[in-house]
């Protein structure tokens, strides 16, 4: 069983909806969860991070942590063609983040 | 956040030839990465390389085929050594650890793509 698992996709919405991305760990001692962006050929963009249970809102960006059941997401509202990217959770301990294999998402006109 | 530089951005390579991949950062980090990441595959860490001593590897990395040196705290290289097909991949290096703020998230550099033929 890999540490994080995420499904790779594709995603395909329209615009204006809102996306759920997931992803699901199996390590109860990770302690750091982020969201990446990566486009096309290019690094990845780190979107958002937490340390804890519960939501942390950015903008059109919310990150949600249940650690009870090893569970996080990433929403994204009101869903733009700029959004079209490939999602990556990562997770872990300071010195060390396990990633998922990522999300691809495309948001259609 | 931080400003990451790698060269180069991308190189195609023979076979049984190395490649020395620059990091760069504008500020000093505490933490530096080196990532693998393989078509469809998630994001998988080489090494932490430690300031002024010899880095950490992952399982299945061994130092004669990555040696990854970081003379100081912005900066770091990572060679990838008697290159097979099987090292076409992009390469990444990331820091956390920011001097000044920014905690433990951690940034990613651009990246460079290796194609060996």
């Amino acid at each position: 069983q890999k540490e994080v698992e995420q499904d790779p996709g594709p995603l395909s919405v329209p615009e204006g909806a809102i996306v759920s991305l997931n992803c699901t760990y199996s390590n109860s001692a990770f302690q750091y969860f982020m969201w990446y962006r990566q486009y096309s050929r290019k690094g990845p963009e780190l979107l958002m991070y937490t340390y804890s249970s519960g939501n942390k809102e950015d903008g059109r960006f919310t990150a949600q942590v249940d650690k009870s059941s090893k569970y996080i997401s990433l929403f994204i509202r009101d869903s733009q063609p700029s959004d079209s990217a490939t999602y990556l959770c990562g997770t872990g301990t300071a010195s060390k983040l396990t990633f998922g294999t990522g999300t691809r998402l495309q948001v259609t006109l | 956040s931080a400003v990451i530089s790698q060269k180069p951005s991308r190189d195609i390579c023979q076979r049984g030839t190395s490649l020395t991949i620059q990091c760069q950062v504008d500020s000093q980090v505490t933490m530096m990465f080196w990532y693998r990441q393989q078509p469809g595959q998630s994001l998988t860490l080489i090494a932490t390389a430690n300031q002024g001593s010899e880095a950490t590897y992952e399982s299945g990395f061994v130092i004669d085929k990555f040696p990854i040196s970081r003379p100081n705290l912005t900066f770091s290289t990572l060679t990838v050594s008697n290159m097979s097909p099987e090292d076409s991949s992009i390469y990444l290096c990331s820091v956390n650890g920011l001097a000044g703020g920014g905690g433990d998230t951690q940034y990613f550099g651009p990246g460079t793509r290796l194609t060996v033929l």
